[in-house]
Order: C-alpha cells, then structure tokens, then sequence
C-alpha cells in the first residue's frame, strides 16, 4: 500500500493569516497519463468529509479561491492563502494511483 | 442535488454480518464510481472499496475475504456486507461518490452511519 503522512498534525492558526500543510506519498503518485492522484479533504467537525482539492491542484466545485493545492511526484501541499473561521477541521489528503486509496493520519487546523 | 441517504444496524454482535444501504437521490448511476469508507473514532479515513455503474467492484485487501459491494441501479441503491465483524471494525462508515468518470475525488458523501461491535 501507498503509505501518505502529512505535517504538522496539528496546526494552530490565526484568523487572516496564510497556513500551509505538507502531505507525502510513498511512492510517486504521477500517472503516465500525466495525472497526478492526490486528494485533499476537510472534515469539519461532526460532519463528513468534503472534497477541496483533486488532481493535486483542482479545486472542487463552490471550494474558495483561498485554497490552493501545488505539488508533484511525492511531495504535496495545500495552502489557504487567508485563514477565516470556517476553514477550522481536519485535513486529509489521499492518494488514488493505486488501490487500495490510502489517507493521510489528517491536520488538525485550529485557532 | 446529488444527495445520498445511508442506513444500516448501528450496534453489532461479534461474528454477525455489517449491511448498510446507500440511496442516491436526484442523481444517476450511470458515469460514475461509488465508494464506502470507514472512519474509526479519532483516526483517518479508511477506503474499504468500490463499485463502478456496471457492477464491478474492487476492494482493499484489509477486508476482501469478508467484504462484498453491490449495487441495484434500478432502486439507486449500493450496498456494502461485511461478515464476521469484530471491535476492530467498529468505526463511523460513509458511502460516497467520485466524480464523473474518476474512481476519486469523492464529491458527495453520506452523513454517516456509526457501527458499534460489542458482545
């Protein structure tokens, strides 16, 4: 299985402020079809996951321009470019090249 | 809106079967894959499988001589069976849809069914 680990796992924030999370595959996540299989979700709390991020860097629909996923091969992140109070939870990212799809252990974002 | 509407038995003896249920309201089928997750408490999501609009299924590993994922396009329903549960499989479990055409990028999800194994 594709091992994904992420950091920090918990990240304290300030309201306006940028904030960055760093997400890692054991293998590379690079299709020949020149996709890139990695996910971001938040989970905010008491609810399901949504999807923010696919392609390593597509928005999903209604998501804010505030997000923004960049990355490639192994190494990924995600950036909110200016933290507001909804964006507390925890992220995730999973990786899809290979079954079965594996998650990150999530980053606990809070103010 | 694409909604989908899970249910199942929340509380579960050892060895006895899991069976949840996924209805996908105001959606089709057809295009896309649908998928079940659990999430046991406090720890990330675990991808448990699964299935395209015509029928075939693949599944992790961790649970594939005990799991089965079907689907009934005529009622939009999918189903996931899970036999011979134990404590380790107590977890909040979520079906979910992939974006058209893509195995990922799971753009709909239910709001959860908590599956508790206890003697």
């Amino acid at each position: 299985d594709i091992v994904m680990t992420q950091s920090p796992l918990s990240l304290p924030v300030t309201p306006g402020e940028p904030a960055s999370i760093s997400c890692r595959s054991s293998q590379s996540l690079l299709h020949s079809n020149g996709y890139t299989y990695l996910d971001w979700y938040l989970q905010k709390p008491g609810q399901s996951p949504q999807l923010l991020i696919y392609w390593g860097f597509n928005r999903a629909s209604g998501v804010p321009d505030r997000f923004s996923g960049s990355g490639s091969g192994t190494d990924f992140t995600l950036k909110i470019s200016r933290v507001e109070a909804d964006d507390v939870g925890v992220y995730y990212c999973m990786q899809a090249r290979q079954t079965p799809f594996t998650f990150g252990p999530g980053t606990k974002v809070d103010f | 809106q694409v909604q989908l509407q899970q249910w199942g038995a929340g509380l579960l003896r050892p060895s006895e079967t899991l069976s949840l249920t996924c209805e996908v309201y105001s959606g089709s089928f057809s295009g896309y894959y649908w998928s079940w997750i659990r999430q046991p408490p406090g720890k990330g999501p675990e991808w448990i499988g699964e299935i395209s609009h015509s029928g075939s299924a693949n599944y992790n590993p961790s649970v594939d001589s005990r799991v089965a994922i079907s689907i009934d396009t005529s009622n939009n329903l999918f189903f996931l069976s899970l036999s011979s549960v134990t404590a380790a499989d107590s977890a909040v479990y979520f079906c979910a849809r992939g974006k058209f055409n893509m195995r990922h990028a799971f753009d709909i999800w239910g709001q959860g069914t908590l599956v508790t194994v206890s003697s």
